[in-house]
């Protein structure tokens, strides 16, 4: 079966220090990966994907960045933390190809900016 | 206009009640819907997926599309505590677009 994991599960960064999350998938090859950021009381916002190693999209333009050095391993970065990057982060992976755009989600990571 | 709405609530509802959830759309093309849950501070687990039109039945859940209305819902059948959650829709078009489009998400609280 697969499983997806996400480190640290808390974070809590001052403004301007740098950020590295990761994410790893077990149990699937060349899966579609997918950050996305959770503020309080709001929706899912898509911020990267990507269909393969070195092959990332981004949907907002802000001071974040994505990196997909592996096939099962998604990394979102940051050089320069604003107190507005504050938010849950959670990864999520899908079947390449596949029709059904089903995706799941890890555990989630929950960043502080102070 | 955001392309899907829901209410975020917060629903109260006694324990053994029919929950009723819902989601609208402006998009036709949507084909693939979906509805999660997320428990507090964890991670959206998939709860439903259904695809076009009609009824989906699990267990105490049933997911039902009418296209014709652009509208979703979701119904829990005697519900418990433990059904206290966010529920979030989600839908995408035909293909592997990447992309999901989810709803706000409602906050259901069960009460006992």
């Amino acid at each position: 079966s697969q499983t997806i994991h996400q480190w640290p599960a808390t974070l809590v960064q001052p403004v301007g220090s740098p950020l590295s999350l990761e994410c790893t998938v077990e149990g699937t090859s060349n899966p579609n990966l997918y950050w996305y950021r959770q503020a309080a009381g709001r929706g899912l916002q898509l911020l990267f994907y990507s269909v393969g190693i070195g092959q990332i999209s981004s949907e907002v333009p802000q001071n974040l960045s994505a990196s997909r050095p592996q096939d099962r391993q998604f990394i979102l970065s940051s050089k320069k933390l604003l107190l507005s990057d504050s938010g849950f982060y959670l990864c999520a992976w899908s079947l390449p190809l596949a029709v059904q755009e089903t995706q799941y989600f890890g555990p989630g990571t929950r960043l502080l900016v102070l | 206009q955001k392309e899907v709405e829901q209410d975020p609530g917060p629903l109260s509802v006694p324990e053994g009640a029919i929950v009723s959830l819902n989601c609208t759309y402006s998009n036709s093309a949507f084909q693939y819907f979906m509805w999660y849950r997320q428990y507090s501070r964890k991670g959206p687990e998939l709860l439903m997926y259904t695809y076009s039109s009609g009824n989906k039945e699990d267990g105490r859940f049933t997911a039902q599309v009418d296209k014709s209305s652009k509208y979703i819902s979701l119904f829990i059948r005697d519900s418990q505590p433990s059904d206290s959650a966010t529920y979030l829709c989600a839908m995408t078009p035909s293909g592997n677009t990447g992309k999901l489009i989810f709803g706000q998400g409602t906050t259901l609280q069960v009460k006992p």
